[in-house]
């Protein structure tokens, strides 16, 4: 059974740098792309990148270049999602998700449960 | 960037009933990779559709895709209790990928 399991709950303040974790299971994690999307409260989903863990090759939106950092750890089957100085503004639920292929133009297929990021003073 | 606009913003409905959820691009989706995802409050996406028809798997019939081009669209031929939320649609042909707005199918 294909699993992505993402780590907890994060509270933190203005500054502060962050990364979270998005665990596969279940399939041959070198093998699928693996992605986040940001969904801030209230609101719609926004796509913001993708890692191939395979070789690391990774795309971002233009809206997220330079504003975070995906990362993925192959031999742990592991992906991050990081920030080096977080702001209010980035505030949301953070989900993990599979690529539905080894090709890039594919829809998320299997899903993480979500990491609340927090950030305030 | 490919914008997508989903409507209506609103569909409130009954059990039974059909729903009929729109999704327009701002330029023509490349080889009509179009998905569509619904979400429940407090749980993850789950995706319904993609190439714009094709069931992802787990996925009732009463799920249906259909469009081409800019302009696709989401059956439910007969809504179920668990089918009310938020449903998405999403272009995966072109970079930036991105999401429409949503569109939320009430309990009328």
């Amino acid at each position: 059974e294909v699993q992505l399991v993402q780590s907890g709950a994060e509270v933190k303040k203005p500054g502060e740098s962050l990364k979270i974790s998005c665990k596969g299971s279940g399939y041959i994690f070198t093998t699928y792309w693996i992605g986040w999307v940001r969904q801030l409260p209230g609101k719609g989903l926004e796509w913001m990148g993708i890692i191939y863990p395979g070789d690391s090759d990774t795309r971002y939106s233009p809206s997220f270049q330079g504003q975070v950092t995906i990362s993925a750890d192959k031999s742990i089957s592991t992906a991050y999602l990081q920030w080096s100085s977080l702001k209010a503004s980035d505030t949301a639920m953070y989900y993990c998700a599979r690529l539905r292929s080894s090709v890039r133009n594919q829809p998320f297929d299997y899903w993480g449960q979500g990491t609340l990021v927090t950030v305030s003073p | 960037e490919v914008v997508l606009t989903q409507s209506p913003g609103t569909l409130s409905l009954s059990p039974g009933e059909r729903a009929t959820l729109s999704c327009r691009a701002s330029q023509s989706v490349s080889s009509s990779y179009l998905a569509w995802y619904h979400q429940k409050p407090g749980q993850a996406p789950r995706l319904l559709i993609y190439a714009a028809s094709s069931r992802a798997t787990g996925i009732p019939d009463r799920f249906s895709g259909s469009g081409s081009g800019t302009d696709f669209t989401l059956t439910i031929s007969r809504l179920e209790p668990e089918d009310f939320a938020v449903y998405y649609c999403q272009q995966y042909g072109t970079s930036p990928r991105t999401f429409g707005q949503g569109t939320k199918v009430e309990v009328k």
